[in-house]
């Protein structure tokens, strides 16, 4: 069964730090494009980032870049984010997805930014 | 603001059609295709349509998408109350060099 199951989730002072990850298992990873999408309380989505199958091209949505990087180990079947100085608008529940249709979905996990 | 365009409700009877619609421009829809995803009250987004029409196995084809030029719309026939969920578009950018998604239509079935 195709599955991506992120962790890491969790509560974090603004101006912290956390890393997101995603196991992939049931589908060559090291295949596939992966992004990041968060979805805000009660909002629609929003795209953050997308990495290419060997991880040598990335792209950033402007409102993380600088703050977020996104990583791979496809040795592993694992994606990253690491996220830099946390505002209080990163609060969401965070998805990867699986390739360039975004095709294949965990079920997210949630990142809580409050003092 | 999403940049993509899509109405924030829509609402229909069991066994009625609804349509729900998207719009965007040049860079997006205009020029790339349009995935639709829907996703039911507190679960994951699930993808329903790709390369504009194209259905996942497993997708009924009750669902049905199009496009044409920046515009794409989401059709769900024979409607369920199981089809209440809310549904996204989204599409590659060019300019912005990464996804975009419409901000979301909530479906309801009367």
């Amino acid at each position: 069964e195709v599955q991506l199951v992120e962790s890491g989730g969790g509560l974090v002072q603004p101006g912290g730090s956390l890393r997101l990850s995603c196991a992939a298992s049931g589908f060559t990873f090291s295949s596939h494009e992966m992004n990041w999408v968060r979805q805000a309380p009660g909002k629609g989505l929003e795209w953050l980032s997308s990495i290419s199958s060997g991880g040598t091209t990335i792209s950033y949505a402007d409102s993380v870049k600088g703050r977020f990087t996104i990583s791979r180990d496809n040795a592993k079947n694992s994606l990253y984010l690491q996220m830099n100085s946390l505002r209080a608008e990163d609060t969401a529940v965070y998805y990867c997805a699986r390739g360039g249709a975004l095709g294949v979905w965990g079920r997210g996990t949630l990142v809580t930014v409050s003092s | 603001q999403s940049v993509l365009t899509q109405p924030p409700s829509a609402s229909g009877t069991p066994g009625q059609r609804v349509t729900i619609s998207c719009s965007g421009s040049s860079s997006n829809v205009g020029s790339n295709t349009v995935n639709w995803y829907q996703q039911l009250p507190g679960t994951a987004p699930k993808l329903l349509i790709y390369n504009n029409y194209q259905r996942p196995s497993g997708v009924p084809d009750r669902f049905s998408g199009s496009k044409s030029g920046t515009s794409a719309s989401l059709a769900i026939s024979g409607l369920q109350s199981e089809d209440e969920a809310d549904y996204y578009c989204a599409a590659w950018d060019d300019s912005l060099n990464g996804w975009v998604f419409g901000g979301g239509t909530k479906l309801t079935v009367l």
